[in-house]
């Protein structure tokens, strides 16, 4: 069973846009969610955890477990957040489960 | 720290090579991922080690793959005959724990002719 779902393979907006990457977590635990983000060239890295509550780079998200959802957010998007951003969740056994994937993509 | 270091950053093979993908993950580190990332399946977890032994290989696509972690400090990925399917990014990470952060290396461009 798909325990993480990206709805979007592709998103696009204009720069200075808000912009929302959806997450939606199928698992009845508690998880523990993750954004990890790759730009082009460059290895994959975390962006942020949920247990941390922080903003990485104008980024948040909040877990929402009545919807069981884990949305990517910022208010205004910038040229250099175009990557490949991907939804993760570590289960109780340990197992880490990512989404496909969406690539965001910031017209100038 | 250097960070995980995979190699070679880029293999172009005929099909029914044989193919070997290296990583060498953060030192101190417990727990060694293999995925595989294509633009079809986004990141797929192939297999994953936990001080050095293999926990869970489900994700291994066909009994073609295998990997192996001898020691703390170095890994393999084996494809035995590779096929043109094969092509992706396949990616090495290593956490303090299964439950940690994971650190990425930069990956290895494979692709099968």
């Amino acid at each position: 069973a798909q325990r993480v779902t990206q709805p979007e393979k592709l998103l696009s907006v204009f720069k200075g846009a808000p912009v929302e990457l959806k997450c939606n977590y199928s698992y009845s635990g508690s998880p523990e969610l993750f954004w990890y983000v790759q730009y082009s060239r460059q290895r994959l890295q975390l962006l942020l955890r949920h247990i941390s509550r922080e903003s990485i780079k104008g980024f948040t998200a909040d877990l929402n477990k009545g919807e069981t959802s884990f949305h990517l957010k910022k208010p205004f998007a910038q040229e250099e957040d175009s990557a490949m951003y991907y939804c993760a969740l570590i289960d109780g056994a340990n197992n880490l489960f990512f989404g496909t994937g969406t690539r965001l993509t910031v017209i100038p | 720290d250097a960070g995980v270091i995979q190699s070679p950053r880029h293999e172009v093979t005929e099909m029914g090579q044989e193919v070997t993908l290296r990583c060498k993950p953060i030192s101190g580190h417990n727990s060694l991922f293999w995925y595989r990332q294509t633009m079809m399946r986004g990141l797929e977890l192939l297999i994953y080690f936990n001080n050095n032994v293999p926990i869970d290989d489900s994700g291994m696509p066909e009994d073609r793959f295998s990997a192996k972690m001898p020691n703390a400090s170095f890994s393999t990925l084996k494809i035995q005959p590779s096929e043109p399917r094969d092509s992706a990014v396949y990616f090495c990470a290593s956490s303090l724990t299964a439950k940690n952060i994971q650190y990425f290396g930069a990956g290895t461009r494979l692709s099968v002719l």
